[in-house]
């Protein structure tokens, strides 16, 4: 079945430093991307959507220059949480619908990176 | 705006039994729903998606149903097993607006 791969897992980061987590598609190309945050014992909050190609979209009370979203190619796309701080401790997530040629097999998620900031 | 509501919140059954959760939406212009499964620190994984034309689903011991008129989805688990406990989302997308909107979650224990 379709992948997501998701990466790093887990990282911890200092204060004030950058952290790139990537997400990428294989066997099916991603035109769109969905970026989630989830909280503990809560359910998922959308970020930002990414399109192939173009600017993101970021939700309502989503810092865009925090929150860097890049989506380079059809396969990759990536978030860098910038000048990171403890607050920005937490499990993000994307998500990409998935369709090969004619079939569609719903929104395929990636296995999440917990971000710990010290 | 699409809301989705989920219940019970949490869920503990002994094994062997058959069980239903239950989601509900506002908007019955939802388009496909799905149903993830969460495992703690973990992604989500895929379990069900109903799309538009569609009422039901199976996989194996799992059944999910999709009535838009009266705004619901249900999921059967049947003869639940310790594997089954996780966190099991219900996520919908309506027509025009191609993001899912997601429930609480149910938090499922299945009791040896």
């Amino acid at each position: 079945g379709a992948v997501v791969s998701q990466h790093p897992s887990r990282v911890i980061c200092k204060s004030g430093t950058s952290v790139k987590i990537e997400c990428r598609s294989l066997d099916f190309q991603a035109t769109t991307m969905f970026w989630y945050r989830q909280f503990p014992k809560q359910s998922l909050m959308l970020m930002a959507t990414s399109n192939e190609g173009s600017k993101a979209t970021y939700e309502q009370g989503v810092e865009k220059d925090k929150f860097l979203i890049n989506h380079a190619s059809l396969t990759l796309s990536t978030l860098t949480v910038t000048s990171a701080h403890p607050e920005d401790s937490s499990f993000y997530i994307c998500s990409a619908p998935t369709r090969t040629g004619q079939r569609y097999y719903g929104y395929t998620f990636g296995s999440g990176t917990r971000l710990t900031v010290v | 705006k699409q809301e989705v509501t989920q219940i019970p919140a949490a869920l503990s059954v002994p094994e062997g039994e058959n069980l239903v959760l239950n989601c509900s939406f506002t908007d019955s212009a939802i388009y496909n729903l799905q149903w993830f499964r969460q495992d703690p620190g973990k992604g989500l994984t895929s379990l069900l998606l109903i799309q538009s034309s569609q009422r039901e689903q199976t996989s194996g011991r799992l059944n999910a149903s999709l009535d838009k008129s009266s705004g619901r989805s249900t999921l059967y688990i049947a003869a639940s097993q310790p594997g089954d406990s996780a966190t099991y989302l219900c996520a919908g997308e309506s027509r025009g607006a191609q993001k899912l909107v997601f429930g609480q979650g149910t938090r499922l224990t299945i009791n040896p």
